[in-house]
């Protein structure tokens, strides 16, 4: 079956670097996504990567490996509005999204 | 940047009564529009994928009879929550896609909160 793994909850300080860790399994593989969502929103995009290797984007990056199906997105010096959910999304041989349920990343001060 | 709309954002309706949602994409046409339910603390659940023009293929679980779909244009799909129940109280986001571009990214509308009292 197809399958999004990411942690449930993560706590990181104001201006420290954070780590969500993303695996997945589907049929096919047409890229991998991450959403951040807040607490009563829509998600928002973040990235897309379908190759190997890193991509940055300002303090967010997002690295992928398609042969261990496994993502992270790395964001660098956090701010108290970092705090939200994060989404990865795995798009399948379909063009259809495959959804984690979401990493919850609180930030303190 | 392509922008989705959808109304209203907040609705309260009671028991047995029906209740539209409308989905807009503002600058770009939608050949595609999914919507999606979420629960408290989950992830996003797509109850159906929407092509202009045609019927909306609905995942399995989803009552079609029950949840209305209508994607009658390029820039706006309606959802129809028919004969609401208090178990239907959600949030509900639908999200457009359009041809072109690198890949097939999906742009989100803001959601709608339904509570069915």
């Amino acid at each position: 079956g197809q399958n999004i793994d990411q942690p449930t909850e993560m706590t990181a300080t104001e201006g420290a670097i954070v780590q969500i860790n993303c695996t997945y399994q589907t049929s096919g593989f047409n890229g991998l996504f991450w959403y951040q969502q807040h607490a009563g929103e829509a998600p928002t995009f973040l990235s897309y990567n379908v190759l190997d290797g890193l991509e940055e984007k300002g303090r967010f990056s997002s690295f992928l490996s398609r042969s261990k199906g496994y993502s992270y997105l790395l964001l660098k010096e956090l701010q108290m509005k970092d705090s939200a959910s994060y989404l990865c999304a795995a798009m399948d041989s379909n063009y259809q999204l495959i959804w984690g349920a979401g990493t919850k990343l609180i930030i303190k001060p | 940047g392509a922008v989705v709309s959808q109304h209203p954002s907040r609705v309260i309706c009671k028991s047995g009564t029906s209740v539209k949602i409308e989905c807009r994409s503002l600058d770009f046409q939608a050949t595609t529009m999914f919507w999606y339910r979420q629960f408290p603390k989950k992830s996003l659940m797509l109850m159906a994928t929407s092509n202009e023009g045609s019927k909306a293929t609905y995942e399995q679980g989803v009552e079609k009879d029950k949840f209305l779909i209508n994607h009658a244009s390029l820039t706006l799909s309606t959802l129809t929550v028919t004969s609401a129940h208090p178990e239907d109280s959600s949030f509900y986001i639908c999200s457009a896609s359009a041809p072109g571009g690198s890949y097939n990214e999906q742009f989100f509308g803001p959601g709608t909160r339904l509570t069915v009292l």
